[in-house]
Formats: structure tokens, sequence, C-alpha cells
């Protein structure tokens, strides 16, 4: 079982639509961060969180830590969303990032 | 522009070769780390730098690779004798070590070809 899980793999969402990733891990963690990776490769940085709830523009992510779970919300989703988004944990005794093995989003106009 | 950068960003090779590829991270930051990715997959850590001392390896850092820093700026890693198994996705970041826990910034990724 891998130490970090993303649900769902794929996902297929038209304009306008309230999308969801979930993320949940099994190891002690110093933080979770969520990335965007759009094709090509670059990876971007968008929340690094350690409890309660980040907002950034149309961007939510919240992170249960005695769940151990993580959730990124994307409201009035848009095209341009498009992109592979993953969950990473830096653990509590080294700061090497374990990853999700992401999720690939498509929103359509 | 201040953000990672790293050449080449794409190379293609043929198994046994050596290849290099190099890395320059955001000036202040202390930290770099090598991670590898393959298709569909998510990033796995390769290993990491403060300043000059490389602090972690990984297991799936065979002794065919080696990486560098020599002067806590830019870094290298190297593969020797390159195998099919090693075409990939080398990405590296950096971070400025600053408190609990460190946000890295991601450079453009070198994509290894070998044929």
């Amino acid at each position: 079982k891998n130490e970090v899980e993303q649900s769902p793999q794929n996902l297929t969402a038209q304009e306008g639509e309230f999308i969801t990733i979930n993320c949940s891990y099994s190891v002690g963690i110093s933080a979770l961060h969520w990335l965007q990776q759009h094709p090509g490769g670059g990876i971007v940085s968008l929340f690094m969180l350690s409890s309660g709830k980040k907002k950034h523009g149309r961007l939510i992510a919240t992170i249960n830590i005695q769940e151990k779970h993580s959730s990124l919300h994307i409201t009035a989703s848009h095209p341009r969303d498009s992109a592979v988004y993953i969950c990473a944990v830096s653990l509590y005794n080294t700061d090497k990032l374990i990853f999700g093995t992401g999720t690939r989003l498509q929103v359509f106009p | 522009d201040t953000g990672v950068s790293q050449d080449p960003r794409h190379k293609i090779t043929k198994r046994g070769q050596n290849v290099t590829f190099r890395c320059d991270p955001i000036s202040e930051h202390n930290r770099l780390y090598w991670y590898r990715q393959t298709l569909g997959q998510g990033p796995e850590f390769l290993t990491y730098f403060q300043n000059e001392a490389q602090l972690e390896k990984s297991r799936l850092l065979s002794d065919r690779f080696s990486a560098e820093r020599p002067k806590g700026s830019f870094s290298t890693l190297e593969i020797q004798r390159t195998e099919q198994g090693d075409s990939a996705m080398y990405l590296c970041a950096s971070s400025l070590d600053a408190g609990w826990a460190y946000e890295q910034y991601f450079g453009p990724g070198t994509r290894l070809t070998v044929t």
C-alpha cells in the first residue's frame, strides 16, 4: 500500500462544476502539499498546510490530521484548470516529499 | 527570472552512454532536491542536499547515479551507463530552511529518453 493515496485517478468535469480531489496518507507528516502539473512537466506548488483550511482564489485545501486526510476543492471549474493535481507529504524526520500518483483533471467547456 | 532552472530540458541518449543534468536553484535557497518521475506516476525522491552536504539518498539511486552540489549552489546529477529503465523526467526542486516544513519550488524538469 502506498504511503500517499489519491482519488480519483481521473476526473472529467463540465465547466462550472465543483470539483473535489481526495488524499489519504498513512505516515506521520509535518505538512501536506497540493501541487499542480501541466503537460510538459512543470510542477507548481498550490498549497502547503499542516492544519485546518487554506483558500486561494477558486481553490480550497483542507486537512484533517486525526483522520490523515486532505481534500482539494475547485469551485466554478474552468478548462484552464485541466492538469494533474498531486498530493505530497513532508515526513516528520526528513525533508523529502512522498507523492501520490496524481489525479488527472479535464474540464470541458 | 529567479526560479529554478534545469538544463538540458530534453536529452536523448543511447543505452550505455553517460549523461549529466544541471540544476540551478533559487539563489537564496539552501536545500536542493532531485526527484524522478515516470509516465503516469507521481515523482519519487532520489536525493537532497543542504548547502553542499548530501543528506539523504534513496535506494532508487543505484551506484550508476551520482549527485553533487560542490559549492552549495548549482547541482549536477550524473547517470553512468544509462539503461532504458532510466528514461524518465528528472525534476529538481529547492527550498529555504526557514521553519518546520518547507515549500519546495520545482524546475521544469529534464526529460531523458534512453534508446
